[in-house]
């Protein structure tokens, strides 16, 4: 089955700093690959997704790429704010399959 | 926008007990879900529903059941709580089980079991 392999966090950056969280996740197939934001006390919403090779997804100043050859979707975003501060989830979806999470990596943004 | 809607938001049980969580979307998808959340864990899915009148088992099945009740709704059930069963529980809905369709999830269950 599918997996997916997120940074460890927490990771912590001063307001304005540039961000990365990478991911790579194994499939058997050609999934299409979403990011997942959640923030303090709530559910999951979607942040970005990309559905086949050299896609971008972007959405609030965020982008992830999907990378084929590296079965990679790194998140990244190039001036964070406090309000950004959350857990981000990286999640394959294969063909008539279910989302799977990464373990999530919780970002903190200090002004 | 209602979007899921999860009942309750907070539930403590003892050891033993039983207890139905519900789950109901009013954006018409077909899929529905259950996943439990744990610190370190990530999401892991318990149980599914691509359409109405099918469910299927998920990574962490045991100790659970559940109902697709129609369309609309999605039930789980802890017949006997557990301590172990103690987590978030979030249900989750999608317009059909393809590949490139996000899904929608509700605020939350928070569950402990004492």
């Amino acid at each position: 089955g599918d997996s997916v392999t997120q940074m460890e966090g927490p990771v912590t950056l001063s307001e304005e700093a540039f961000l990365t969280i990478n991911c790579t996740y194994t499939a058997t197939g050609y999934p299409s690959l979403f990011w997942y934001v959640q923030y303090p006390g709530e559910g999951l919403q979607l942040l970005l997704k990309a559905t086949k090779a050299d896609d971008k997804g972007s959405n609030k100043g965020f982008e992830a790429t999907y990378r084929k050859e590296t079965t990679s979707f790194h998140l990244e975003k190039g001036s964070v704010q406090v309000s950004d501060s959350a857990v981000y989830f990286c999640a394959p979806r294969e063909r008539y399959s279910t989302l799977t999470f990464g373990k999530g990596t919780m970002l903190l943004v200090s002004p | 926008n209602a979007g899921v809607t999860q009942t309750p938001k907070f539930q403590v049980l003892k050891t033993g007990q039983s207890m139905t969580l519900q789950c109901a979307q009013d954006m018409n998808h077909n899929s529905m879900y259950w996943y439990r959340q744990d610190p370190g864990m990530g999401l892991r899915l318990i149980y599914y529903s691509a359409s109405e009148g099918t469910t299927d088992k998920g990574e962490v099945p045991n100790g659970y059941n559940v109902s697709r009740l129609n369309k609309r709704e999605f039930s789980l059930r802890l017949e006997s709580a557990a301590p172990s069963q103690t987590s978030v529980y979030f249900c989750a809905s999608s317009e059909a089980q393809w590949q490139d369709l996000e899904a929608f999830f509700g605020q939350g269950t928070r569950l402990t079991v004492v």
